[in-house]
């Protein structure tokens, strides 16, 4: 399995911009977490969804972001407008159904975003 | 407020030493306690993941503990290698739909030759 994978990698964009990233979760796994990372706040959790379904999305820091997980292996997180204070590592990760593990999650690569 | 307090922020180690981190959390009601290891520019990977009536639990080099009378968790590193400088990040799980997740600072380390 090739992992979670998240794309892009890198992402340079003007304030004002809207930006968009991917993550499309493992095969068979129906939990998936948005993160954002900072040196000032570490992890936090943004939002995540079970079977496609926004569960908790209270770590969502403004009306300008927003998720999508149109199925069960595709979603977005988009942030429209964005601003210098946005600027983060975004990680997506996955977890298998809960009554088969532990729900361990597997994280992505991550997408360095930098608002210019 | 549920918080994960991690000590020390960050460490310096000599390869092959021995070095172990800390972490105090006030998640209730528990439901489980992992660590992560983090690379530089890489995404986090779990290294151990226990629940309540677990309390220690190893992967390799890694050995975890958990006292949930304390609410304390310590991740031992044996024999450090160059290969574990990264960020440890302890992470409880809180007992409820979704097992919401509050996550620590974080430990650096650094192991030197």
């Amino acid at each position: 399995d090739a992992g979670v994978i998240q794309s892009p990698r890198h992402e340079v964009t003007e304030m004002g911009q809207e930006v968009t990233l991917r993550c499309k979760p493992i095969s068979g796994h129906d939990y998936l977490f948005w993160y954002r990372q900072t040196m000032m706040r570490g992890l936090e959790l943004l939002i995540y969804f079970n079977n496609n379904v926004p569960i908790d999305d209270s770590g969502m820091p403004e009306d300008r972001f927003s998720a999508k997980m149109p199925n069960a292996s595709f979603s977005t997180l988009k942030i429209q407008p964005s601003e210098p204070r946005d600027s983060a590592v975004y990680f997506c990760a996955s977890s298998p159904p809960s009554h088969l593990s532990t729900d361990t999650q597997y994280f992505g690569p991550g997408t360095r975003l930098t608002v210019l | 407020k549920n918080q994960v307090e991690q000590s020390p922020q960050s460490l310096i180690i000599l390869e092959g030493k021995n070095c172990t981190l800390q972490c105090n959390y006030t998640v209730s009601p528990f439901s489980n306690l992992r660590w992560y290891k983090q690379d530089t520019g890489r995404g986090p990977v779990s290294l151990t993941i226990m629940t309540f009536s677990e309390n220690t639990k190893s992967n390799g080099r890694y050995t975890a503990t958990l006292d949930a009378d304390t609410k304390q968790s310590s991740l031992h590193i044996t024999a450090s290698q160059l290969s574990d400088s990264a960020s440890y990040i302890c992470v409880v799980s809180e007992k409820a739909a979704g097992n919401k997740l509050t996550f620590g600072g974080g430990t650096r380390v650094l192991v030197k030759p």
